[in-house]
């Protein structure tokens, strides 16, 4: 079964402008979650996606938003960069909600602003 | 205090011994517990998931709850060299809404 995809794996952007980074789950996985990971604050919780529908939403400014469609492909969109969104992005996937089933990590994508 | 806390390490265990990796929580009500293990570079790789008070095992390794004193730890018997990498601990919270992730523990298996 393959797992996570996540593309592009690499991306420098420049403040101001906005990108666009998407996440193939495991087949038959209908939740979506993406996970912002910096080396100071650790792995943080950005929103989930469950059956196209954001379930929840971490603490993140409203420039970060995102989108399930209905074969449960999401895509994550950070607008106005700044270069504190320097981080490597991971998306995970499971068969249901966060918490009620085991969650698989893509391999992330890793952006950089300058 | 930390909403999920674990010892970022480093911790050295000699190849062939039993390492423990501790992690703890604040919330009393969260449900599932998970540890992933992560090498430098990569993504997360989940080696274990639970949510029964006890212990769990799965070939090397094995994890144990304890929900009255929030605590979840993980064992790695026989440890190899190709354990040595970061251990997240990670727990989802009382309303099942979010997973929240410790810090992580550095390990590393010296030959």
């Amino acid at each position: 079964k393959a797992g996570v995809t996540q593309t592009p794996r690499y991306l420098i952007k420049t403040r101001g402008q906005q990108v666009t980074l998407s996440c193939s789950p495991i087949s038959g996985h209908r939740s979506v979650s993406w996970y912002q990971q910096t080396p100071g604050q650790g792995l943080q919780f950005l929103f989930e996606y469950f059956s196209e529908t954001q379930r929840n939403k971490g603490n993140f400014p409203g420039r970060f938003s995102g989108r399930q469609f209905s074969n449960s492909r999401s895509e994550m969109n950070v607008s106005t960069l700044e270069l504190g969104d320097s981080a490597l992005y991971l998306c995970a996937s499971s068969l249901g909600t966060v918490g009620n089933y085991e969650q698989y990590f893509g391999p992330g994508t890793r952006l950089t602003v300058t | 205090q930390k909403e999920v806390e674990q010892n970022s390490g480093p911790l050295s265990v000699p190849e062939g011994a039993i390492a423990s990796l501790n992690c703890t929580y604040s919330d009393r009500g969260s449900q599932s517990f998970f540890w992933y293990r992560q090498y430098s570079g990569k993504s997360p790789e989940l080696i274990m998931f639970i949510y029964s008070n006890g212990d769990k095992e799965d070939g090397r390794f094995t994890a144990q709850l304890n929900k009255a004193s929030q605590y979840v730890s993980l064992l790695i018997r026989d440890s190899q060299p190709s354990d040595s990498a970061t251990y997240l601990c990670a727990v989802t919270n009382s309303s099942a809404s979010k997973i929240i992730f410790g810090s992580g523990t550095r390990l590393s298996i010296r030959p």
